[in-house]
């Protein structure tokens, strides 16, 4: 039982380059979330899915496009990356009435 | 969405009992406290979680007051390894798929 897998865990692009970061989890989960971290902030909300082809806003989404093909994988895409965009990336994955589970982050950098 | 509000930072020794409170003086009936900590550079981790009962578990426990506006959330024998950013947050007990917001948590310091 892995959790939620995030892959990759490194990554720099150059500024305009797109790159898709993955985010897989193996316990049936409903809910699936993007968050990105700031240094020395909070996590704050990209996007989300409720369920399998559904994905909503969250708090921070331009720039940001995400889908949710199957269950157990929530893509999220950057189309066209800029230096405002260099964050660590955490996916979360739940269900009603129990704890969220988070993978290990995403480390991006844009240059 | 009720509100939480906690101290920006606490220090606890090495052994001893870290209590760590949250304000939550808006939560509805219907909303669980829940408790997440994240250690440095890692993925927020689960804690705990309650609704009005008292809550234990092989973590922490979680005491929530008669009112359910504060609770407090105690590791009862910090170690170093409890040195992390702890998060209280409110969420609806029928969620539908309610998204964290995680605020600005209370950074935690296990001294030696």
């Amino acid at each position: 039982n892995a959790g939620v897998t995030q892959t990759p865990k490194f990554r720099v692009l150059k500024t305009g380059q797109s790159m898709t970061l993955l985010c897989a989890q193996d316990m049936n989960h409903e809910y699936m979330y993007w968050y990105r971290q700031d240094p020395g902030m909070g996590l704050r909300l990209i996007h989300y899915s409720v369920g399998e082809g559904t994905t909503a806003k969250g708090e921070v989404p331009d720039g940001y496009n995400v889908s949710r093909l199957k269950k157990q994988n929530f893509l999220l895409g950057l189309e066209s990356a800029a230096p405002s965009q260099t964050s660590v990336y955490f996916c979360a994955s739940g269900r009603n009435n129990y704890g969220y589970t988070f993978g290990s982050g995403t480390r991006l950098t844009v240059v | 969405d009720a509100k939480t509000t906690q101290p920006p930072s606490m220090d606890c020794a090495e052994g001893r009992a870290a209590n760590l409170p949250c304000n939550h003086s808006t939560i509805s009936g219907n909303e669980y406290v829940y408790w997440y900590r994240q250690i440095h550079s890692q993925g927020p981790q689960y804690i705990i979680h309650g609704l009005k009962n008292n809550e234990t578990n092989e973590m922490a426990s979680l005491i929530i007051t008669e009112d359910r506006k504060s609770s407090t959330l105690i590791l009862p024998h910090a170690t170093l390894r409890d040195t992390a950013v702890y998060y209280c947050i409110v969420r609806p007990v029928s969620n539908s798929g309610y998204a964290l917001n995680f605020g600005k948590g209370t950074s935690l310091l296990v001294t030696p």
